[in-house]
């Protein structure tokens, strides 16, 4: 079975420019995760959708960060406009609500220069 | 809202040799799941192992072990004959069965393994 798909797996940007993470759930997974991992923060959950509704949006950092989840097989986290302090690398996670375990996506390494 | 400690930024082990890492946690929940995942350089989360709050008896998985102590909110990563393959990092996390299915990490342990 396929895993989380996220895309882009790397990117470099300028600074304003607008970012937009994509990701794919395991199907059948109807709980979705973004994350942000940085040496400073570690491991930093941004929002959470519980059948494509957002839940928890409490960790998105700032104005700047949005995420929308269309259906049950994709979601997008975007910054706009990004800056250098964005880098970092981007996890979307999934999982069986009603379950234990969440799996992770390989991640979107995003550089901000 | 619950809390993940992980105590031990960094850790060593001889090849091997066995290690144990730490993890403590803080919670007014009877009824969670707690998972070890481990980082290795390539960054990608992989479930190394978990644990239903209502089992008594530890997770084992091959040469990983926990050792859960749901009184004192404990739950160690035992990993015996260290492989070269298991430096990472490791993550300890929570999971609430309340609503939401909250996750909770704590910040890391880094395991070196020396040959």
């Amino acid at each position: 079975d396929a895993g989380v798909i996220q895309s882009p797996r790397h990117e470099v940007t300028e600074m304003g420019q607008e970012v937009t993470l994509r990701c794919k759930p395991i199907s059948g997974h109807n709980s979705l995760f973004w994350y942000r991992q940085t040496m400073m923060r570690g491991l930093e959950l941004l929002i959470y959708f519980n059948n494509n509704v957002p839940i928890d949006d409490s960790g998105m950092p700032e104005d700047r960060f949005s995420a929308k989840m269309p259906n049950a097989s994709f979601s997008t986290l975007k910054i706009q406009p990004s800056e250098p302090r964005d880098s970092a690398v981007y996890f979307c996670a999934s999982s069986v609500s009603s379950g234990n375990t969440i799996y992770f996506g390989e991640g979107s390494w995003l550089t901000v220069v | 809202a619950q809390t993940v400690t992980q105590s031990q930024p960094e850790m060593s082990v001889q090849e091997a040799e066995t290690v144990t890492l730490s993890c403590t946690y803080d919670t007014s929940e009877s009824d969670y799941y707690l998972f070890w995942y481990k980082q290795p350089p390539s960054r990608q989360m992989i479930l190394v192992i978990r644990q239903e709050a209502y089992k008594q008896q530890n997770a084992t998985e091959n040469r990983f072990s926990v050792n859960f102590q749901k009184a004192a909110k404990s739950f160690s990563l035992k990993i015996s004959d260290s492989q070269l393959g298991d430096a990472a990092m490791y993550f300890c996390a929570y999971r609430t069965t309340n609503t939401g299915n909250q996750f909770y990490f704590g910040t890391g342990t880094s395991l070196t393994v020396i040959p």
